[in-house]
């Protein structure tokens, strides 16, 4: 199984600065098969990633991902006041999947 | 646009079987080879996959839960399900169906908003 290892666990910003959350592997993630969400207080997830720097359809180019192998990086430039949540990242490479233990982003 | 909706029991006592259904609107289950799974939250915790399963019935599970998981299709009915038994209070969490993309083993889009279930004597 591919543990998924969020940091810093909880990032403190403001809003218009710049995040950077990093997400690394145990053991190498085939093909980039890496995927980013976010979640809000009471609602589901949603993507915002997938194959570690694809945006998903809606996701504002503020939102970047880059990484191969084992490290992974999940960038926010000029931070949202609704970009204020928790980041989850998640690997599809190999079963099980498995997902980080997500990173808060708070004012 | 695809809609997943989670229905379950809400409230459970331990050894029971949890029982859980997605109804899938916006396509056809059976015309579209796609696959389907669930995910689940405990409280103030991260996210685990539980199951996927394909338009065609083959399922694949989580290790950590398959002794205890059947997942099944009804696409008549626009629907699939997931039983969890000899549930505890650990099983106690928000448990979402989704849509895998990209095959078996894909990021999960769209979401359900979400069921909350509670397993306590």
């Amino acid at each position: 199984e591919i543990v998924l290892t969020q940091s810093p666990g909880t990032l403190s910003l403001s809003p218009g600065e710049r995040a950077t959350l990093s997400c690394r592997a145990s053991q190498s993630v085939h093909s980039r098969y890496l995927a980013w969400y976010q979640q809000k207080p009471g609602q589901a997830p949603g993507l915002l990633i997938y194959g570690a720097s694809n945006r998903a359809t809606g996701i504002p180019d503020r939102f970047s991902g880059s990484g191969s192998e084992t490290d992974f990086t999940l960038t926010i430039s000029g931070l949202e006041p609704e970009d204020f949540a928790v980041y989850y990242c998640q690997q599809y490479g190999s079963s099980p999947l498995t997902f980080g233990g997500g990173t808060k982003v708070e004012i | 646009q695809v809609l997943l909706q989670e229905s379950g029991p809400g409230l459970m006592k331990p050894s029971e079987t949890l029982s859980l259904t997605c109804t899938v609107s916006g396509l056809s289950i059976s015309a579209s080879k796609y696959y389907w799974g669930w995910i689940r939250q405990p409280p103030g915790k991260g996210l685990e996959w539980i199951a996927t399963i394909y338009y065609s019935g083959a399922t694949y599970y989580n290790p950590s839960l398959q002794s205890r998981v059947t997942m099944s299709i009804d696409a008549s009915k626009r629907q699939f399900s997931l039983k969890l038994r000899s549930v505890t209070a650990a099983d106690t969490a928000v448990y979402y169906c989704v849509r895998p993309t990209g095959g078996f083993e894909g990021w999960f889009d769209p979401w359900g908003q979400g069921v909350v279930v509670t397993v306590s004597s």
